[in-house]
């Protein structure tokens, strides 16, 4: 069993469109996370949550919006899709909000024409 | 603040030579330490973390990293080079705090070459 899935793996879409990523987690962590890496291959946190409640909020547009249905789920949902949101969005989880290792899934590549 | 430094972006090796790649970390706190892997359209996979216990650290497929406090350095080390090592490393630091943070370095591509 994936211990911590995305879905979709590739998501191609048109500027100004809204999309959804997914993400599951079945290791029965508290805390998730999502990251941005970029064209350059640079990680940068977005945001985390535990126990469905938002704990790091980054620098992040407010088109980008997290939701926690439960401590086993994260999403991230994305408005008016702009060129620059074009990255690999990484969905994490560990063991609670202290110093954890985190577990990654296997990404999402986004491409906004 | 935490951050991270990756000396080298990439780093070419023979296969069975030794496989040595820099991290300098800058932390208010004792840090925690990592190490991930990213082989090509996959996630990230823990290679091994510092938590404060001992200073070497033995992770997964024959690699190592040993913490230097003095030379606020977490080098990754790997006495003999395979074909399978190939990929991207990434060291991260967190601090804790309110969150577990991960700050990530800047990655270093390794390139193992027969």
């Amino acid at each position: 069993d994936t211990a911590v899935s995305q879905t979709p793996k590739y998501l191609v879409t048109q500027m100004g469109n809204d999309k959804s990523i997914k993400c599951e987690q079945n290791l029965g962590h508290d805390t998730m996370y999502w990251y941005k890496q970029d064209s350059k291959k640079f990680l940068k946190i977005m945001f985390s949550y535990n126990n469905k409640e938002l704990i790091i909020n980054e620098t992040v547009p407010n088109r980008f919006s997290p939701k926690s249905p439960d401590k086993a789920h994260l999403n991230l949902h994305i408005n008016s899709l702009e060129l620059g949101d074009s990255a690999v969005y990484f969905c994490a989880s560990s063991q609670d909000r202290g110093r954890y290792e985190q577990y990654f899934g296997p990404g999402t590549r986004l491409t906004v024409t | 603040a935490q951050s991270v430094t990756q000396l080298g972006s990439h780093v070419s090796v023979s296969e069975g030579a030794l496989v040595l790649l820099r991290c300098n970390y800058s932390s208010s706190v004792p840090p925690y330490l990592f190490w991930y892997v990213q082989y090509p359209n996959q996630g990230l996979q823990l290679l091994l973390k510092y938590t404060s216990a001992a200073t070497l650290v033995k992770g997964i497929n024959g690699f190592e990293a040993e913490f230097k406090k003095s030379e606020t350095s977490f080098h990754l080390t790997k006495p003999s080079a395979h074909m399978s090592d190939a990929a991207e490393y990434f060291c991260a630091v967190t601090e804790g705090g309110g969150g577990n943070k991960l700050t990530f370095g800047t990655g270093t591509q390794l390139k193992v070459e027969l």
